[in-house]
Formats: C-alpha cells, sequence, structure tokens
C-alpha cells in the first residue's frame, strides 16, 4: 500500500489530453514539492517534472504537472504512441522518500 | 556526466544476505549536498524507495525495511553499497541506485538496475 495514490491505469487516443492524479496528506505532498518519473518498459525511471511543475531540459512541453492542497496532477495533452508508459509521482515525506503506486498509460 | 551502475548476484537463497554496489562517476560523494540512494521494483509491480546515504554520512532508510537494511558509502572508491538481510522470495526485485542532492531534491539520475532473484 503505497504512501501516494495513484490510479493504476489511464488511457486515451493519440492527440487526446490526459490527466493522471495522485493523492496525499500534508506530511507529504502537502509541505512538500511533488516530482513525476516515466518508466517505458523494460527501461529505468525519468524525471519527468520535477518541483510540481518544472520540466527538466529535454522533456516535452505536452507534459506538465500541478499540485493543489494534498494533491497533484500529471497532464499529458497531444497524446503520442511513445507516451505509453508507467507513471509514478514521487515526493518527501518527513524527510523519507515516498513513490505513488504507480499508473500505467495506455494510448488506444 | 552522472553514470551509476548496479552490481551484485543475481540469484540469491532465502535467509542470505544481498549485497549491492552502485558504483558511480561524473560526481563525487564527498562533495557538499550530494547522495545516492536506493530504489527497487518488484516484476510487475510499483517502485519502492529503500535508502539513501547523503555526502555528510545521513542515512534514511524506508521504515517497512529498516531493521533490515544497512547502507555505508566509500568515497574513494565511488561506491554505495547497500545490505538487505533476511532475504525472501518476496524480495525478487529491480534494484536501483540513483544519484540526489540536497538542492535538486529528487532522484535525477538513476542506474540501469539490476534484477535479483532470491529462490532456493
Amino acid at each position: 500500500q503505497s504512501v501516494l495514490t495513484q490510479p493504476p491505469s489511464a488511457s486515451g487516443t493519440p492527440g487526446q489530453r490526459v490527466t493522471i492524479s495522485c493523492s496525499g496528506s500534508n506530511s507529504n505532498i502537502g509541505s512538500n514539492y511533488v516530482y513525476w518519473y516515466q518508466q517505458l518498459p523494460g527501461t529505468a525511471p525519468k524525471l519527468l517534472i520535477s518541483r510540481n511543475n518544472r520540466r527538466p531540459s529535454g522533456v516535452p512541453d505536452r507534459f506538465s504537472g500541478s499540485q493543489s492542497g494534498t494533491s497533484a496532477s500529471l497532464a499529458i495533452s497531444g497524446l503520442r504512441s511513445e507516451d505509453e508508459a508507467d507513471y509514478y509521482c514521487a515526493t518527501w515525506d518527513d524527510s523519507l522518500w515516498v513513490f505513488g503506486g504507480g499508473t500505467k498509460l495506455t494510448v488506444l | 556526466q552522472i553514470t551509476l551502475k548496479e552490481s551484485a548476484p543475481t540469484l540469491v537463497k532465502p535467509t542470505q544476505t544481498l549485497t549491492l554496489t552502485c558504483t558511480f562517476s561524473g560526481f563525487s560523494l564527498s562533495s557538499s549536498g550530494v547522495g545516492v540512494g536506493w530504489i527497487r521494483q518488484p516484476p510487475g509491480k510499483a517502485l519502492e524507495w529503500l535508502a539513501l546515504i547523503y555526502w555528510d554520512d545521513d542515512k534514511r532508510y524506508s521504515p517497512v525495511l529498516k531493521s533490515r537494511l544497512t547502507i555505508t558509502k566509500d568515497t574513494s572508491k565511488n561506491q554505495v553499497v547497500l545490505t538487505l538481510t533476511n532475504m525472501d522470495p518476496v524480495d525478487t526485485a529491480t534494484y536501483y541506485c540513483a544519484h540526489i542532492t540536497v538542492v535538486i531534491d529528487n532522484f535525477d539520475h538513476w542506474g540501469q538496475g539490476i534484477l535479483v532473484t532470491v529462490s532456493s
């Protein structure tokens, strides 16, 4: 049981906009930045969104993040087939790192 | 360029102790603010953070596994070692090490991971 709650799955068709939620509590999302990782099949996770809404160099602006209270969201616009992957939210909780349970995104 | 690579036996028996080594380059664990962490992922399951060590020897552990984990660093060898005692088949997972800094505040560079299977 993960400290951060994500829907196990999400889906969309090419070109659509999809959002993935991440729910936590005051001790984690409510008081720390949220990070999002993308994990393509068979590869290591890659940082996608830093500090709630910052994109590292090389991440397309189709990806965006937001945070409000004890929840956060990842939005992907202009969905592409190569976006099919697992997505994880993460943050600090009392100086310890925590991950969400992950969301498998399927591009139909 | 920051790189990390995990090494460990790929097969361990139940009750044995697993020793994982992370060998890195492109940064130094003697530099202020730098850290290395371990994360694992059972086949088909979610990421699970295990432990973290900083340049100043500040060590943090997952509360769930704290009694079984020990993390150490060897600055001269650019290595971080994680031991996990009393291995069980449920510990079968891909184990990743990753770079973190106090400033960046997240795991921004990851190793390729190593699959460790626990079986008799």
